[in-house]
Formats: structure tokens, C-alpha cells, sequence
């Protein structure tokens, strides 16, 4: 019940196109869904965020669309670039619990070619 | 401002040696979190720590494992006679509060076992 899972575990998007990597989750109890990116030999970095009170947010061209009752979210790159080229991770987690420890999806490795 | 640092950025060590890993938090971060990133296990979550509460230890994947946070700054993850299994990418991560979410991950220690 605590586990994320993500798919494709690879994706080929030609660049200016639409990049969509989605997840699902089963435990109901999860109120923060983050997207992190993380490139060769560095850390995860906090891409975009979103809580289930909306259905969707947007920063630039990164956009979450959240479904409640599917238990679903899904990251999409709008124009996506060659500097996207990374892998992707979702999260999820509970706030105010004992913890806040993020359970990751396995990840998705996007390749934007020129 | 200043990111979350880790130390040292690469470890090499000998089965059965004792290895310290150091995590410097965001500078007014009162959580701290550590995770562990390799090929077969994905990111998986370690341990917490919350201000002065006790820390969330659920993560951690065996009583060789320990780790410490002094002055509610500095941490250090300390792993007792390393196993080959050890190997991975060691990060950590900080937020501002139990009620905050946003976790920002520093660059990762890469412990190789031989």
C-alpha cells in the first residue's frame, strides 16, 4: 500500500513535443505528490508539487494533472527541450504524520532528442 | 543561498570497514532526512529527524546502520562493517518544518564496497 509506481521507465520525445510520464498510488492517506529531476551525478531536484484539494498546477512548461478518485498523477513537459533530457521521479507522502518520508515511484528516463 | 552539502562526494572502502557520511542541512531546515539511491532498490527512504523529537529509524536496513544529528544542524549517516550490498548513492535532504513538506536533496555521497 505504500508504493508508487511510475511508468514508462523510458521515454523518447522528439524536442518541441509533449513528454508524459504518469503514477499511481493505493494509500488514500497520501497528501503531497512532488515531481523531482535529477541528472547524471547530482542530487533530485523539486520540480513541481501538488497537494489533492486541485487537479492540476502548472509552472512554466511543467504541468501535474491529479485524479483523486483514479489515484493517479501525471507530469506533463510542454516543448520539451534536450536540457529536459533527465530522469524523473514522482513522490508521495503524508504531512503531519510521524514522518514525512517521500516513497518514490521508480523513476522514468527521458531522452529529448534535437 | 546555500543548498544542502554533503560529505565526502565519493567513498571507496573495504568490506568490513566502518564508513561516516556527513550531510550539512539548508541553514534554518529543522528536518533532515536520509535516503538511499541504488540500481536494484531505487530511492528508498532511511531515517528522519525532527527538531528534538525521536528520529523515524523505520528505514533503516539493518542494526549496522546509525545515524546521528548534533545541535540540530549537522548529520551523520555511519554504516559498520560495510557489506558489498552497501554500495550506492547515500542522499540527504532537508525541509523547513514537520508541516513542510519540500524536501531539497543534496548532491549524495557515492560509497562503493569492494
Amino acid at each position: 500500500q505504500q508504493q508508487v509506481k511510475q511508468s514508462p521507465q523510458s521515454l523518447i520525445v522528439q524536442k518541441g513535443g509533449i513528454s508524459i510520464i504518469n503514477c499511481a498510488y493505493e494509500n488514500t492517506a497520501f497528501d503531497y505528490f512532488p515531481w523531482y529531476q535529477q541528472f547524471p551525478g547530482k542530487g533530485p531536484a523539486l520540480l513541481i508539487a501538488i497537494r489533492p484539494d486541485v487537479s492540476e498546477k502548472k509552472e512554466g512548461r511543467f504541468t501535474i494533472s491529479f485524479n483523486k478518485s483514479a489515484k493517479q498523477f501525471s507530469l506533463h513537459i510542454m516543448d520539451s527541450q534536450p536540457g529536459d533530457s533527465a530522469t524523473y521521479f514522482c513522490a508521495a507522502s503524508i504531512s503531519g504524520g510521524a514522518t514525512n518520508k517521500l516513497i518514490f515511484g521508480t523513476g522514468t528516463l527521458l531522452a529529448v532528442q534535437p | 543561498g546555500a543548498g544542502v552539502s554533503q560529505s565526502p562526494s565519493n567513498k571507496v572502502t573495504e568490506k568490513g570497514k566502518d564508513v561516516e557520511l556527513r550531510c550539512d542541512p539548508i541553514s534554518g531546515h529543522t528536518a533532515l532526512y536520509w535516503y538511499r539511491q541504488s540500481l536494484g532498490q531505487g530511492l528508498e527512504f532511511l531515517i528522519y529527524f525532527q527538531g528534538n523529537s525521536a528520529p523515524d529509524k523505520s528505514g533503516l536496513p539493518s542494526d549496522r546502520f546509525s545515524a546521528e544529528r548534533t545541535g540540530g544542524s549537522v548529520s551523520t549517516l555511519t554504516i559498520q562493517r560495510t557489506q558489498q550490498e552497501d554500495s550506492a548513492v547515500y542522499l540527504c535532504a532537508s525541509s523547513l518544518g514537520h508541516s513542510n513538506n519540500e524536501q531539497f536533496f543534496g548532491p549524495g555521497t557515492r560509497l562503493t564496497v569492494l
